[in-house]
């Protein structure tokens, strides 16, 4: 059974700090990963998409992958109180058959 | 261009009942995926539609079945509805199969 693993938290973190999300899966047929936001009561939102081994930055976030140690991760530098939500990570395989396998999420919290 | 959305917005059935919940994908994204988010879990995938046909599917039961139109709406039923059906129902659009997905704003079904 494919699974997404993330420590739930709370992760508090001081604002202006850099904020560390990661996420394990065990499916090595894995290919694309994704991270969400949701805020309570709120759906997921995009914010992150990574396939290739290494770094994407994207603004504030940068999104790690390493496929040999099958381990996402998310950084947010210069947290804002905003950024205050639920992160999930996601897995997809290739054709997409199998949907996305989320992991149950991190509630960060960003201390003013 | 408009994002996804859904509708309706919150919904109350009673167990036993049906309930057909909709979706209209971003303009031309062909494919659609359907997930389940219980309180305080990830989403879980119900099935995704590619061209009006139906990709792939999760572990869940037939009662949960769903179409995709011509004209980039979508909807999902559910058959003989028990207390656990109550959930947060999310679909979100891609361009493709494996792309990137958008989540609409969710439908919130209680089952009493």
């Amino acid at each position: 059974q494919k699974e997404v693993e993330q420590n739930s938290g709370p992760l508090s973190v001081p604002e202006g700090a850099i904020a560390s999300l990661n996420c394990t899966y065990s499916d090595r047929g894995s290919q694309s990963f994704f991270w969400y936001r949701q805020y309570s009561g709120k759906s997921p939102e995009l914010i992150m998409f990574i396939y290739s081994n290494g770094d994407k930055e994207d603004g504030r976030f940068t999104a790690q992958l390493n496929k040999a140690s099958q381990y996402v991760s998310l950084l947010i530098r210069d947290s804002q109180p905003s950024d205050s939500a639920t992160y999930l990570c996601a897995a997809g395989s290739g054709g997409g058959a199998d949907g996305l396998t989320f992991g149950k999420g991190t509630h960060l919290i960003i201390q003013p | 261009e408009t994002g996804v959305t859904q509708s309706p917005t919150h919904l109350i059935k009673t167990r036993g009942q049906q309930v057909t919940l909709r979706c209209s994908s971003q303009s031309g994204h062909n494919t659609v995926s359907w997930y389940q988010q219980a309180l305080g879990q990830g989403p879980q995938f119900i099935f995704q539609y590619y061209r009006e046909e139906e990709n792939g599917r999760g572990n869940f039961p037939p009662r949960f079945s769903g179409l995709q139109f011509p004209n980039y709406s979508s909807e999902l039923n559910v058959n003989a509805l028990e207390l656990d059906d109550s959930a947060l129902y999310l679909c979100a659009s891609s361009l493709d199969r494996a792309g990137p997905q958008y989540f609409g704003p969710g439908t919130r079904l209680t089952v009493l």
